[in-house]
């Protein structure tokens, strides 16, 4: 089974403060995925990282791909309390199975 | 609306009694998935299946069972619960199995088994 380690495992900073995550594995992959998931609710996709060394922007998130493809990094700018909620990296294994790393909790306080 | 659908949300049981959740997807989606999140151990599949017809084992199958006899359902049946079967679960479906493609989740079933 290929794992997903993800660090830090909790989270807790200051509204405006910049943030990293990361989720790696000895494992290369395929591709990464970054889910976020509210409490009470499923994951939702952020975004699908496929290429080494590939760099993707949504808004106020960045996400790299490493160049080996063994490890992802999430970089939150200027944090608001929305970013709130658990970041997953998950990634794709043997015969079509999905595995995920067990998350970031990120609580950003106002 | 595109969306999953489970039920029921929360469910409280007695250990040996049989159950079924259900889960159901109007997106036409090939690939389904069960889940179940626990504490310190995060997100492990399953079960999941290919298409109609078509399922395999996750990571953590033991106790579950699965059925797909239509493309939009994918009900997770367990025979005999017992309570460390206790845990929130999560069906996802996506377009198809493999790399890059988006699983759309479900809102999750509590499930509490004593």
């Amino acid at each position: 089974t290929q794992l997903l380690e993800q660090s830090p495992q909790f989270l807790s900073i200051q509204e405006g403060e910049n943030l990293t995550v990361y989720c790696n594995s000895s494992s290369v992959f395929s591709s990464l995925q970054w889910y976020r998931q509210e409490p009470g609710e499923g994951p939702v996709l952020l975004v699908t990282v496929v290429t080494g060394g590939e760099v993707k922007k949504l808004k106020r998130l960045t996400f790299q791909f490493g160049d080996a493809r063994k490890d992802s990094s999430l970089h939150i700018t200027a944090a608001q309390t929305g970013d709130t909620g658990l970041y997953l990296c998950a990634g794709p294994g043997s015969n079509y199975k999905l595995t995920f790393g067990k998350g970031t909790l990120l609580t950003v306080n106002p | 609306e595109a969306q999953v659908t489970q039920n029921p949300r929360y469910l409280i049981t007695v250990t040996g009694k049989k159950l079924t959740v259900t889960c159901s997807q109007n997106m036409n989606h090939e690939y389904m998935s069960w889940y179940r999140q626990d504490p310190g151990l995060g997100l492990r599949q399953i079960y999941y299946s290919m298409n109609v017809e078509v399922t395999d084992k996750g990571d953590v199958p033991e106790g579950y069972k699965v059925s797909r006899k239509e493309k939009r359902n994918f009900p997770l049946i367990l025979e005999s619960p017992s309570p460390n079967q206790t845990s929130l679960y999560f069906c996802a479906s996506s377009f198809r199995g493999g790399s890059y493609n988006e699983q759309f989740f479900g809102p999750g079933t509590r499930l509490t088994v004593l």
